[in-house]
Parts: structure tokens; C-alpha cells; sequence
């Protein structure tokens, strides 16, 4: 009940490309549903954010898309480029209690 | 503001051989937390501190102790190290426990020979 499940493991795209990473989860207890970017040599950073109560965020070229019904979530990059190559975490976190990371999807965008 | 900071950056050690990886941040959050990162296994938590003073186990605590030493810091130790713990170790912290925002550090590349 506590797993996020995330697909797919790895992603290759040509620049331009729309980019999709799925989340679903089980826990209905769940408040916020945030997204990491993770680049080579570095520590996971925050994306982007969604609370369940919106079917859609979008922050410059990212988008997250939310199905509450269906317990689904997922991210899109719009107009991808080489620069945002890099290993995508979907999340999901309970009001004081843990987040719970999806396993990663690693994407690599073409020149 | 120099956020989430970690050393060593790289570390080997000898089966059997201890050390400690330590941790600060410097936004006064309350939360600290300790990951490890596995190619194909995501993140996964080892200890977490909810506040100054208390500590419990993650998903994955067996040959690991944590000191929360104060507000600002929390230190990973390994008393006996294996080969199953070479990977790449993880610090981040949180205004609150549960707080979808979480800072991490830049983590330690940790092999075990």
C-alpha cells in the first residue's frame, strides 16, 4: 500500500520529443505528489509539484497530469532537449509521515 | 546558504573496516533523512530523524546507526562494512517530516572491497 510504482525504467527520445514517465500509487492518504530531477554526480532536486485536488500543474516546459480516480500520475516535457537528460523520480508524501520515491526512470534526450 | 552538505564526497573501504558519513544543513529544517541509491533500486531510506532527538528505521537499516547530533546534523555509521553497502549515500532534510520538499546533498560514492 505504501508503493509508488513508476514506468518506465528508461526512456530515450529525440529532442523536440514529449517525453511521459507514469507513476501509480495505492495509498489514498497521500497529500502531495512532488517530482525529482536528478542529474549525473548530483543529488535529487525538486521539479514540480501536485496536490490531489488538481488534475493538472504545469511549470514552464513540465507538466504534471493527475488522475485521482485511477490512483495514476504522470510528467510530461514538452519541447524536450538534451539539457533536461537526466534520472526523473516520481514521489509520493503523507502529512508527517515518509515520502516514498518511485524507482526512477532515466531519460535520454537526442540531439 | 550552503544547503545540504556531505563528506566525503568518495570513500573506499576494506570489508569489515567502520566510518562515519556526515551530514549538515544549514535551513533549520527539523527532518533529516539518510538514502542509499542503487542502479535499478531507486531511493531508499535508511534512517530518518523527525526532529532533534528521535531517530527510526527506513526501509533498509540493517548494518547502519544514526546520530542526530543536533539541529543541524546527522551522521551515518558503519560499523562493519560489506560489499552489499557500496552505493551511493544520500543526506536530505525537510522543514517537517512528510513536507513533499526535500533537500539533499551531493552525495558519497561509497565502495566496499
Amino acid at each position: 500500500q505504501q508503493q509508488v510504482k513508476q514506468s518506465p525504467q528508461s526512456l530515450i527520445v529525440q529532442k523536440g520529443g514529449i517525453p511521459i514517465i507514469n507513476c501509480a500509487y495505492e495509498n489514498t492518504a497521500f497529500d502531495y505528489f512532488p517530482w525529482y530531477q536528478q542529474f549525473p554526480g548530483k543529488g535529487p532536486a525538486l521539479l514540480i509539484a501536485i496536490r490531489p485536488d488538481v488534475s493538472e500543474k504545469k511549470e514552464g516546459r513540465f507538466t504534471i497530469s493527475f488522475n485521482k480516480s485511477a490512483k495514476q500520475f504522470s510528467l510530461h516535457i514538452m519541447d524536450s532537449q538534451p539539457g533536461d537528460s537526466a534520472t526523473y523520480f516520481c514521489a509520493a508524501s503523507n502529512r508527517d509521515d515518509k515520502i516514498i520515491f518511485g524507482k526512477g526512470t532515466r531519460l535520454h534526450i537526442l540531439p | 546558504n550552503a544547503g545540504v552538505t556531505q563528506t566525503p564526497k568518495f570513500q573506499v573501504l576494506k570489508t569489515g573496516q567502520s566510518m562515519t558519513l556526515q551530514c549538515a544543513q544549514d535551513m533549520n529544517h527539523n527532518s533529516m533523512y539518510w538514502y542509499r541509491q542503487d542502479p535499478g533500486m531507486g531511493l531508499r531510506l535508511i534512517y530518518y530523524s523527525a526532529s532533534e532527538g528521535t531517530t527510526d528505521k527506513g526501509e533498509v537499516p540493517n548494518g547502519y546507526n544514526v546520530s542526530r547530533l543536533n539541529k543541524r546534523e546527522f551522521s551515518l555509521r558503519l560499523e562493519s562494512a560489506a560489499p552489499s553497502q557500496t552505493s551511493v549515500y544520500f543526506c536530505a532534510s525537510s522543514a517537517r517530516q512528510g513536507f513533499y520538499e526535500q533537500y539533499f546533498g551531493p552525495g558519497t560514492r561509497l565502495t566496499v572491497t
